[in-house]
């Protein structure tokens, strides 16, 4: 049972690329989220999915885009990268208790 | 908007002794959930205690412990005895809808 796991642990990227994170959860959990952390923000809501094939806007959308296929699976994918999107990345998902459970995060450069 | 305060950013404590983390919020809803979490350099953001808004005895885990008052939307988590490995940032958390974060406190634990 390895939880929430993400993919990749660090990147750097300039101006204008493109990529996809992704986030894998073997817990059979309806609800994902992703989340991004700036340094005194605390960790702020991008966009989060209630099943598969669901997808809905968090505090902090614009930029962003998301897929969720498969229910293990929540993908954010950035289509033109910014400076300002240089962040640590979390995604979570969240049991019926309501407790989420977190991924080990993402930490983004963009040059 | 639900918000989450957390108005103290650094703490410190020395070793083997309490220290008390406040925690305010604002919403309109009766029924929700607040967490604290830990979050070590490590990064993994760690669940340490819940309470359910809809139960009035406090909530307890080992050496930590909250004072969940409701009608003054306070929820400050309390730890007991502190140790080395106690040192993180500590975030305050609601959730109705969506997870509401604070902005973190700073934990130091000095020997």
């Amino acid at each position: 049972n390895a939880g929430v796991t993400q993919t990749p642990k660090f990147r750097v990227l300039k101006t204008g690329q493109s990529m996809t994170l992704l986030c894998a959860q073997d817990m059979n959990h309806e609800y994902m989220y992703w989340y991004r952390q700036d340094p005194g923000m605390g960790l702020r809501l991008i966009h989060y999915s209630v099943g598969e094939g669901t997808t809905a806007k968090g505090e902090v959308p614009d930029g962003y885009n998301v897929s969720r296929l498969k229910k293990q699976n929540f993908l954010l994918g950035l289509e033109s990268a910014a400076p300002s999107q240089t962040s640590v990345y979390f995604c979570a998902s969240k049991s019926v208790s309501y407790e989420q459970y977190f991924g080990p995060g993402t930490r983004l450069t963009v040059t | 908007a639900q918000t989450v305060t957390q108005s103290q950013p650094e703490m410190s404590v020395q070793e083997a002794e309490t220290v008390t983390l406040s925690c305010t919020y604002d919403t309109s809803e009766s029924d929700y959930y607040l967490f604290w979490y830990k979050q070590p350099p490590s990064r993994q953001m760690i669940l340490v205690i819940r309470q359910e808004a809809y139960k009035q005895q406090n909530a307890t885990e080992n050496r930590f412990s909250v004072n969940f008052q409701k009608a003054a939307k306070s929820f400050s988590l309390k730890i007991s005895d502190s140790q080395l490995g106690d040192a993180a940032m500590y975030f305050c958390a609601y959730y109705s809808v969506k997870l509401v974060f604070g902005a973190g406190t700073i934990l130091r634990v000095k020997s």
